[in-house]
């Protein structure tokens, strides 16, 4: 256990549709950050929040969105699904951002 | 842009046969160099950062090593447990980029007994 919880772990859904992956940082991590995975693609950033705030965007579509509550855990909602968002999503968390992070098991999003 | 390569996609070894992955970077400033290690449907699990030219880390049968545009994974006398996909990433010293890690396509290792 990485002390990182993502839940669910597997979701399928269909093409329009809209889901929210969420995310628990370890404890006292500050930065959140969220990844895809697909098998084209490799693991690819998509965006950062820190203590609450973004601090980094990366290729995140307009049609998906995240924030950071108080608490630190995070989610990312992903809106009018298309068969290519079928992915694994990982979200990982780190300190401050300035060393590795840790990841955790990932959400593997199946959209059908 | 950064730009991290690993090579080679996929690597077969015998049980005790020892070798080495490769992964190239560009990126303006470096930060930091990660190695993860990923099994199949898990998350990247950490292994090394390296921070500087001439760094050396060593985890079991794993070494890790940084030039001004490489890295190698040493993998010694490996065992069909070090079978998984090994991943390289660095992270930019500055920028809007700041804490975002670019990732390398990985290498696929398989150990055979």
């Amino acid at each position: 256990d990485s002390g990182v919880t993502q839940t669910p772990k597997h979701l399928i859904t269909a093409t329009g549709q809209r889901v929210t992956l969420r995310c628990s940082p370890r404890s006292g991590d500050l930065s959140v950050y969220w990844y895809q995975q697909s098998l084209d693609q490799g693991l690819q950033f998509l965006i950062q929040y820190y203590n609450g705030e973004e601090r980094a965007k990366g290729n995140i579509l307009e049609r998906f969105s995240a924030q950071q509550f108080p608490d630190l855990h995070s989610e990312l909602n992903l809106s009018s699904l298309e068969l290519g968002d079928s992915a694994l999503y990982f979200c990982a968390s780190s300190v401050d951002g300035n060393y590795g992070y840790t990841f955790g098991s990932g959400t593997r999003l199946t959209v059908v | 842009e950064d730009q991290v390569t690993q090579s080679p996609e996929a690597l077969r070894l015998q049980e005790g046969e020892s070798s080495s992955l490769n992964c190239s970077y560009t990126v303006s400033g470096l930060r930091g160099l990660f190695w993860y290690r990923q099994d199949p449907g898990k998350g990247p699990e950490f292994l090394f950062t390296l921070y500087s030219a001439g760094e050396e880390k060593e985890k079991e049968r794993l070494k890790a090593t940084l030039t001004k545009k490489e890295s190698f994974l040493h993998i010694t006398a490996p065992k069909p447990e070090d079978s998984a996909t090994y991943l390289c990433a660095v992270h930019q010293k500055r920028g809007t980029s700041y804490g975002k890690l670019t990732f390398g396509q990985g290498t696929i290792l398989t150990v055979h007994p």
